[in-house]
């Protein structure tokens, strides 16, 4: 199984502030990888699939890059609409979820 | 506009079956599509069931292969889940979705239902 650790597991930020979410993989996924945003209560919402193609819709604040085993959601000039928990998903091998990481206002 | 619905007991007592239905509406899922379930246990990450096209066999979460079926009803146009013999662990918020063509990532959700396993 490959296993996926988000870090940090939560963060506080205020609006404005430039964001950096780090998603590893266990083993090589190539570029296999997803980001989702989950609202307290909602189902997630796709943001950027295959490490780095943006969902359509999807503002153009969020960004995503890595390859392998190392990957990044950076957010900028976050809004308050941002504050949600993000989830990274790999899809090399079946499908795993990371654990989340929890954005929350300073 | 793709829409999603589950449906289905709200508590089920471990041991037994559960069994939930997703109403799909907007689009036919015989017409393509990878169509499936992820789960969520209160408080923790997501988890992949299983993925569906209509007229191939499913793929399933080797975790939970023994015990999980999905199933598509072209009558009524929606997708079934089975899971026997539950456990506390099996307690979840339980989401239907459709994959974004061939990358395996879910692109449309249903809202998602909690499914309780308690005596």
């Amino acid at each position: 199984d490959i296993q996926m650790t988000q870090s940090p597991s939560s963060l506080s930020a205020s609006v404005g502030d430039r964001v950096t979410i780090t998603c590893q993989a266990s083993q090589d996924i190539y570029n296999y990888l997803n980001w989702y945003q989950q609202k307290p209560g909602k189902a997630p919402k796709l943001l950027i699939y295959d490490a780095s193609t943006v969902e359509a819709g999807v503002p153009s604040r969020f960004r995503g890059s890595g390859s392998g085993t190392d990957f990044t959601l950076t957010i900028s000039n976050l809004q308050p609409e941002d504050f949600a928990t993000y989830y990274c998903q790999q899809y090399d091998n079946l499908v795993s979820f990371g654990g989340g990481t929890r954005v929350e206002i300073k | 506009q793709l829409q999603l619905q589950e449906s289905g007991p709200g508590l089920v007592k471990p041991s037994e079956t559960l069994s939930l239905t997703c109403s799909v509406s907007g689009y036919s899922i015989s017409s393509g599509y990878y169509w499936g379930w992820i789960r969520q246990p209160p408080g923790k990450r997501l988890e992949w069931i299983g993925r569906i096209y209509y007229g191939r066999s499913a793929h399933y979460n080797p975790s939970l292969k023994s015990r999980v079926s999905i199933s598509i009803d072209t009558s009524t146009n929606a997708l079934s889940l089975t899971l026997s013999s539950v456990t506390a662990a099996d307690t979840a918020v339980y989401y239907c979705v459709r994959l974004k063509g061939v990358i395996v990532a879910y692109e449309y959700w249903g809202q998602g239902t909690l499914v309780t396993v308690s005596s």
